[in-house]
């Protein structure tokens, strides 16, 4: 049982380029989640899923975008990467309120 | 949106010391409250999940408490391990359609061997 699996484990893109951060999970889990995670702040909520087909905004949803079209699958786009983005993604998923099951995180460094 | 503060922000004791923090959260629009435990280089792990004023919750030397009228959870570790050490995450559950979690900080507990 893998749980919650994140793609790339890390990345360095260069200011202006794109890229998709991919989330799968095996446990048949509704509500998915982004986050990132930058030193000094908690856990700020980017984009989440509560179901498949079905995406909103977060916090900090600025300069992402999401898809979900599998239930398994949620992803993160960054379509053009800022320095402001360098951070530690994460993301979970979760049986409605039941606990969320956390990905082992996308180390992001834009340049 | 419900403001979550967590006391203290950081906190080291010795090898078998009990310890304990704190959760605060605003009352109202309260659905659920979550306690993780965040070890550094790992990702976050659910430690308990509480819905009802009174809750008591235990697993292994850690439990926890909730008292949803006055906004509140306690976390505590009896007789800390090294292997405690770690960023204790909660997160109360907004009421609502779109239920989505709301992080603390953390207090970040070290144990000195």
């Amino acid at each position: 049982n893998a749980g919650v699996t994140q793609t790339p484990k890390f990345r360095v893109l260069k200011t202006g380029q794109s890229m998709t951060l991919l989330c799968a999970q095996d446990m048949n889990h509704e509500y998915m989640y982004w986050y990132r995670q930058d030193p000094g702040m908690g856990l700020r909520l980017i984009h989440y899923s509560v179901g498949e087909g079905t995406t909103a905004k977060g916090e900090v949803p600025d300069g992402y975008n999401v898809s979900r079209l599998k239930k398994q699958n949620f992803l993160l786009g960054l379509e053009s990467a800022a320095p402001s983005q360098t951070s530690v993604y994460f993301c979970a998923s979760s049986r409605g309120f039941m606990e969320a099951f956390f990905g082992q995180g996308t180390r992001l460094t834009v340049v | 949106i419900l403001n979550v503060e967590q006391s203290p922000q950081s906190l080291h004791v010795q090898e078998g010391d009990s310890t304990n923090f704190t959760c605060s959260f605003p009352s109202s629009n309260f659905y659920a409250l979550h306690w993780y435990r965040w070890e550094t280089a790992k990702s976050p792990e659910a430690l308990f999940v509480m819905t009802l004023n009174g809750d008591e919750k235990k697993k292994g030397r850690i439990s926890a408490t909730l008292n949803t009228k006055e906004g509140y959870s306690y976390l505590y570790i009896k007789g800390s391990q090294p292997e405690d050490s770690a960023t204790y995450l909660c997160a109360p559950l907004e009421a609502g359609n779109n239920r989505k979690l709301i992080w603390g900080l953390g207090t970040s507990l070290a144990v000195n061997p």
